[in-house]
């Protein structure tokens, strides 16, 4: 069964770094673009960057242009978010999420990890 | 940048209820919309894919609907693990969500 897991979250403070991995397995990695999407507390879902199953191309939200970068290793299946500058407003629960199609998108996302939390605090 | 608009905020119903959750794209997205269900603390789940289609292993009470920019989400007969909040979602972009409450 597809499993991904989040790692690398806790509490920052403001202006610090921090960096999240996800661990995915039972499927064929790089086959598949793979996204980070986060939910502050109470708050909706927003997606925060993706890159392509090949690690060639990168997208991200304007909140976080310039301060994230995305990256995998599809030699050992994993998905990075290294982020820095970190601001108050980047308190959330991260998810690394699967792309549901294996070439190019298919706008959907058929599996989540469980989350790992990230605090940004003075 | 596409803007997805779901209503109602949130919606009370009881057990047993037909339930139908709108999501509006601010243009055209053919039928590339997707649902899923989240629970309090909780990872979301793929309910719906492309509109209509329901992912393996959601009950079949679970139904979308829709194309272009308007589109739903239908329970037929609410359940108590229904009591959920709804996200409906077109690749970066999500709606705001939909709480199903307990009425």
């Amino acid at each position: 069964e597809v499993q991904l897991v989040e790692s690398g979250g806790g509490l920052v403070q403001t202006g610090g770094s921090l960096r999240l991995s996800c661990a995915a397995s039972a499927f064929t990695f790089s086959r598949y673009a793979m996204s980070w999407v986060r939910q502050a507390p109470g708050k909706g879902l927003e997606w925060v960057s993706a890159i392509s199953g090949s690690g060639g191309s990168t997208y991200y939200a304007d909140s976080v242009k310039g301060r994230f970068t995305i990256s995998r290793d599809n030699s050992k299946n994993t998905l990075s978010l290294q982020m820095n500058s970190l601001r108050a407003e980047d308190t959330a629960v991260y998810y690394c999420a699967k792309d549901r199609c294996s070439s190019g998108t298919c706008y959907s996302f058929d599996y989540w990890g469980p989350g790992t939390l990230v605090t940004v605090s003075s | 940048d596409i803007q997805m608009t779901q209503s109602p905020s949130t919606l009370s119903a009881s057990v047993g209820d037909r339930v139908t959750i709108t999501c509006r794209a601010s243009q055209s997205i053919s039928t590339w919309l997707a649902w899923h269900q989240q629970k309090p603390g909780k990872a979301p789940k793929l309910l719906i894919y492309k509109a209509s289609s329901l992912e393996s292993g959601v009950p079949s009470r679970f139904s979308g609907g829709g194309s272009g920019t308007e589109f739903t989400l239908t329970i037929s007969s609410l359940q108590p693990d229904d009591f959920a909040t709804y996200y409906c979602q077109h690749g970066g972009t999500f709606g705001q969500g939909t709480k199903v409450e307990i009425k």
